[in-house]
């Protein structure tokens, strides 16, 4: 079975610019999650999607959004970038938004911001 | 603001020792308790997920036990190995208020830890 799989690994962006992220999970998991790691901060949680349906949002500002399409994949997107958005973007999938179930991740997309 | 705490920070630990870390966490509320595994240049990589207060639950060389009515799990590395060099993390979940609950994983900045061959 695939693992997770996001798209692309790296990516470099100016400032103003936006980006747009993309995540498949593993085929039958329907819940995605996503987020956000910046050197000395654990991994921030940005949304998670289900059924195509944002289930939990973070405390991350408008500029982030995100969706998901019927066949589970997601993408999120950064508007108006900014220096601060440089870091790991990290998508996991599970089968469905349980915190009982452990999450699969995949291995990120790394994005930079001059 | 549900906070978790990992210590300690960085370890470095001698091939063939045993080592062991902490997660602490709110009480309230819980849910759930998740480890993960984070090598270089690799994605997290699940370890345990533990529901139940007194839980021990054992992978190889590596357990880890929970309790949630103080707010702490443990994680142990019997016989450490040079592959076991990795960042662990732990994360947990509260119980949902309501069908947009807080059902979120709150990680915590995770113990990184170094095995000297």
């Amino acid at each position: 079975k695939a693992g997770v799989t996001q798209t692309p690994r790296y990516l470099i962006k100016t400032r103003g610019q936006q980006v747009t992220l993309s995540c498949s999970p593993i085929s039958g998991h329907r819940s995605v999650s996503w987020y956000q790691q910046t050197p000395g901060q654990g991994l921030q949680f940005l949304f998670e999607y289900f059924s195509e349906t944002q289930r939990n949002k973070g405390n991350f500002p408008g500029r982030f959004s995100g969706r998901q399409f019927s066949n589970s994949r997601s993408e999120m997107n950064v508007s108006t970038l900014e220096l601060g958005d440089s870091a790991l973007y990290l998508c996991a999938s599970t089968t469905r938004p349980s915190g009982g179930n452990e999450q699969f991740f995949g291995p990120g997309t790394r994005l930079t911001v001059l | 603001i549900l906070n978790v705490e990992q210590s300690p920070q960085s370890l470095h630990v001698q091939e063939g020792d045993s080592t062991n870390f902490t997660c602490s966490f709110p009480s309230s509320n819980f849910y759930a308790l998740h480890w993960y595994r984070w090598e270089t240049a690799k994605s997290p990589e699940a370890l345990f997920v533990m529901t139940l207060n007194g839980d021990e639950k054992k992978k190889g060389r590596i357990s880890a036990t929970l309790n949630t009515k103080e707010g702490y799990s443990y994680l142990y590395i019997k016989g450490s190995q040079p592959e076991d060099s990795a960042t662990y993390l732990c994360a947990f979940i509260v119980v949902a208020v309501s069908n947009f609950g807080n059902e979120k994983l709150t990680f915590g900045t995770g113990t990184r830890l170094t095995i000297i061959p």
